[in-house]
């Protein structure tokens, strides 16, 4: 059973463009729901996170939203750049203490073209 | 601040042989865990421990995988006999108390042949 399901899978997108990648979870306990960034070679890198007591979380170029009736959220980026090429993989977790446990997408590898 | 620090980067090694990785968390965390990343998919939990306590290992292959985490500090992975489908990168990852995230090593890449 897949917990967090997580598309597209591949995007290309064009310099300067937006960036948007879907996430969807099960479990309704789940309350933390980060964003995480994997460049080759490297270990994920925590991007940006949201709870669900707020629809939108925005840190520069990187915004989450997120439909708490739909139990859906997603990561736009915007004027999407060269440097953000990467897997990027949404996760849900429940918080405090021994529930910590993320569970993660599989992954969306983002292509930007210069 | 010194990451999570994982090592070796590489590991090759014949099936059915035994293979070990080490992880040393970032200072002062408590909560350390093992994913397992095959290839073109999110990372999957292996085992998590809260200090040297394994509090969920659900997710370990009992038979063939162990891990420890000796004075709550440092772990290690260890499987044996690896197979062909334990090819796959090793993460280890931790983080303090409360609600900080989480912070991966690099892994560790895994070829059985």
């Amino acid at each position: 059973q897949q917990q967090v399901k997580q598309s597209p899978q591949s995007l290309i997108v064009q310099k300067g463009g937006i960036s948007i990648i879907n996430c969807a979870y099960e479990n309704t306990a789940f309350d933390y729901f980060p964003w995480y960034q994997q460049f080759p070679g490297k270990g994920p890198a925590l991007l940006i996170a949201i709870r669900p007591d707020v629809s939108e979380k925005k840190e520069g170029r990187f915004t989450i939203s997120f439909n708490k009736s739909a139990k859906q959220f997603s990561l736009h980026i915007m004027d999407s750049q060269p440097g953000d090429s990467a897997t990027y993989f949404c996760a849900a977790s429940k918080s405090g203490g021994s529930n910590y446990k993320l569970t993660f997408g599989k992954g969306t590898l983002l292509t930007v073209n210069p | 601040e010194a990451g999570v620090v994982q090592s070796p980067r590489y590991k090759i090694i014949e099936k059915k042989q035994p293979v070990a990785f080490w992880c040393n968390p970032i200072s002062g965390h408590n909560t350390l865990y093992w994913y397992r990343q095959n290839l073109g998919q999110g990372p999957e939990l292996l085992i998590r421990y809260e200090n040297e306590e394994a509090v969920d290992d659900s997710q370990l292959p009992k038979d063939r995988f162990s891990a420890e985490r000796l004075k709550g500090v440092d772990s290690t992975l260890k499987i044996q006999p690896a197979e062909l489908g334990d090819s796959a990168v090793y993460l280890c990852a931790s983080r303090s108390i409360g609600n900080s995230p989480l912070h991966f090593g690099n892994g560790t890449r895994l070829t059985v042949t």
